[in-house]
This record gives structure tokens, C-alpha cells and sequence, in this order.
């Protein structure tokens, strides 16, 4: 079993909504991730939290807000989404302050259609 | 500039066959790190291993095994007796960092998708 938890499995939303995914893990991991997961692609880095604060922004449209209300949670809040942002969203964990070079631990993700 | 190949875009073999997934990547740092993940139709990308730069012994974890070897800058993967349960894209993966601990974002191989049939 996963010890990362992501909620929703599925999420459909128009592009006017406004939604969030959330994140969970308990395994008093220093860093959390949000990545972005097209069909047939590798996972994509979106954000890095290292003990709290965010370290790492990818670039990523503004219409994606990350937030990390303490050091177990992650949410990605969502506003004014386009059709080409419907993709796998995972979140991942990792023991060290944001990590490369210690395994990240993976939810099963968030599979979002906008439309 | 860092980056990982792996060129089997699909394998499928049948249930019982061995079956190497190959990885081979290019870095100028002496000292990175790299790791695969498989990830079943569920979607959880799932740890398997993570390999550094100074250790080049190879690796058995019951019918996985991986052969790292500098000298050809590969990584390769084998799974001895697959079954159908094995099905999955295979991710390689490449992390430079260094001995203080600063890591850097995983520069990801595009994938193998393994079909192993009964």
C-alpha cells in the first residue's frame, strides 16, 4: 500500500472552476512534490516543498497554486484550467530536503480531464 | 548535459522469458545517482532501486536484478521468470548531486513499456 495518499483518483472540471488536490504522507518525509504526468511521457517536476517552503517552481502557469499547510500536507489548487492541462498529477515524498539523491515515494495520482 | 535513453519504447514477451530493459545515460558529474521506477496501470510510480555513482556492484532483488557499468554508461534492468504481473512502464532515471548532500531534480528516460503475456 502507498503511503503517500492522494484525493482525488479522478477529478472532471470545467475550465471556469475552481478545485484542489490534496496530498498526505506520514512517513515524516522533508520534501513533497507535484508533478505532471501526460499519457505516454515521463513525470514532469511542477513544485518541490523542502520543509515547508516551497524551493522549487518549474515555470508552472499561475493558474496552478501550490500550498503546503504543514510538513504532512500538499494541495494544488486549480483555477482557470485549459483542456491541455488534463493529465496525471502526482504527488511524491522523499526523506531528504528535497531530493535527487534519495527515492521519492509516489501517491497514485490524480487522473484530471478538463473540459 | 545530462540525459537518459532508453530506447525500447515497448517489449512483450511471454510469461516465463527473461526480459532486459536497457538505460543508458550521459553526465559530465562524477558523482550521480540513478534509479528506476516502474509504473503499473494504477498510475503509483514505484520504487525499485537506487544506484550511486561510486557503487557499481551489481544489484539482485529476487527475479529483478540491474547491471550498472560506467564503462558503457548503462544501467540495465533484467527480470528473470517475468509474469503478468510485471506489466508496466519502466522509468530510468538520473540525479546529479553531490557528497553535501544538495540534490537536483530527476532527469527522466522516456520510458519502456513492458507487456508480458500468459
Amino acid at each position: 500500500d502507498t503511503e503517500v495518499t492522494q484525493t482525488p483518483k479522478h477529478l472532471v472540471m470545467g475550465m471556469t472552476n475552481k478545485k484542489s488536490l490534496k496530498c498526505e504522507q506520514h512517513m515524516g518525509h522533508r520534501a513533497m512534490y507535484w508533478y505532471k504526468q501526460k499519457a505516454k511521457k515521463p513525470p514532469e517536476l511542477m513544485f518541490v516543498y523542502s520543509y515547508e517552503k516551497l524551493s522549487i517552481n518549474e515555470s508552472v502557469p499561475s493558474r496552478f497554486s501550490p500550498e503546503c499547510p504543514n510538513s504532512s500536507l500538499l494541495n494544488l489548487h486549480l483555477h482557470a484550467l485549459q483542456p491541455e492541462d488534463s493529465a496525471l498529477y502526482l504527488c511524491a515524498s522523499s526523506q531528504a530536503a528535497w531530493g535527487g539523491n534519495t527515492e521519492a515515494f509516489f501517491g497514485q495520482g490524480t487522473r484530471l480531464t478538463v473540459v | 548535459a545530462q540525459k537518459v535513453t532508453q530506447a525500447q519504447t515497448e517489449i512483450s514477451v511471454v510469461e516465463k522469458e527473461d526480459v532486459t530493459l536497457d538505460c543508458v545515460y550521459e553526465t559530465r558529474d562524477t558523482t550521480y545517482y540513478l534509479f528506476w521506477y516502474k509504473q503499473p496501470p494504477s498510475g503509483e510510480l514505484v520504487f525499485l532501486i537506487r544506484r550511486n555513482s561510486f557503487d557499481e556492484q551489481n544489484e539482485i532483488s529476487g527475479r529483478y536484478s540491474w547491471n550498472f557499468q560506467k564503462s558503457t554508461s548503462s544501467f540495465n534492468f533484467t527480470i528473470t521468470a517475468s509474469q503478468v504481473v510485471d506489466s508496466a512502464v519502466y522509468f530510468c532515471a538520473l540525479s546529479e548531486g553531490d557528497y553535501a548532500g544538495n540534490n537536483r531534480k530527476l532527469i527522466w528516460g522516456l520510458g519502456t513499456s513492458l507487456a508480458v503475456n500468459p
